[in-house]
């Protein structure tokens, strides 16, 4: 069945990086877009940016550019988000994200990986 | 980009029906026919619901069904049931090719 395996829990100094994987499986892996999608703690939902794992294009919210970058591994069927300059208003769950190209709904969705910015 | 606006909270009775608005603009819900809604249960990922404003991905109850006019999409659950209580989020496409949430709904079953 498809499948969205995020990797396990996080927690940083302000000021750091974070990268982050999720590992898709039961699919053709580059027939599908994957979005990162996070949530603070007891907030709603907030879109990051996407990634074509056909080719690695990306694009980002413009509330994360020049922090967040997407990227892909076509050997392991992963994508990775890095963010950066971590602020303690980072602390989220990250989700990430399935669209077969062009749908524009998101279905499945990883687990999520909580992302904890403490000093 | 600023999130959609819907109600912070809905609740009814087993077995009634309830709306949930979701108010976009003419760049995003009002636009384009991509306006989704997922059911998200506390400390779960979001679950896809509707998709393109009415269509029911396979395996979602017929109970929930979606519409929209002008800027504004809708969800109704009726005959509400215990397990219908969860938080409930609208997407839309936007015209710089972004993506924006809702606000965010949280459905009580009394």
């Amino acid at each position: 069945q498809v499948q969205l395996v995020q990797s396990g829990a996080e927690v940083k100094k302000p000021g750091a990086s974070v990268k982050v994987s999720c590992k898709a499986s039961g699919y053709t892996f580059t027939s599908y877009y994957i979005h990162w999608v996070r949530q603070a703690p007891g907030q709603g939902l907030e879109w990051m940016g996407i990634i074509n794992p056909n080719g690695g294009s990306t694009s980002y919210a413009q509330n994360f550019q020049g922090r967040v970058t997407m990227t892909r591994d076509t050997s392991t069927n992963t994508v990775y988000m890095e963010l950066s300059s971590l602020k303690s208003e980072d602390t989220a769950v990250y989700y990430c994200a399935r669209e077969k190209h062009g749908d524009c709904w998101f279905d499945p969705w990883g687990q999520g990986i909580l992302v904890t910015v403490s000093s | 980009q600023s999130a959609l606006t819907q109600p912070a909270s809905v609740s009814g009775s087993p077995g009634q029906s309830i709306t949930i608005s979701c108010t976009g603009t003419s760049s995003d819900v009002g636009g384009y026919n991509y306006v989704s809604w997922y059911q998200q249960h506390p400390g779960k990922a979001p679950k896809l619901m509707i998709y393109e404003v009415s269509n029911r991905p396979s395996g979602v109850s017929n109970r929930f069904s979606g519409s929209k006019s002008g800027n504004t999409a809708s969800l109704t659950i009726s005959g509400l049931q215990a397990e219908d209580e969860a938080d409930y989020y609208c997407s839309s496409r936007t015209s710089s090719g972004s993506y924006v949430f809702g606000t965010g709904t949280k459905v009580t079953v009394l």
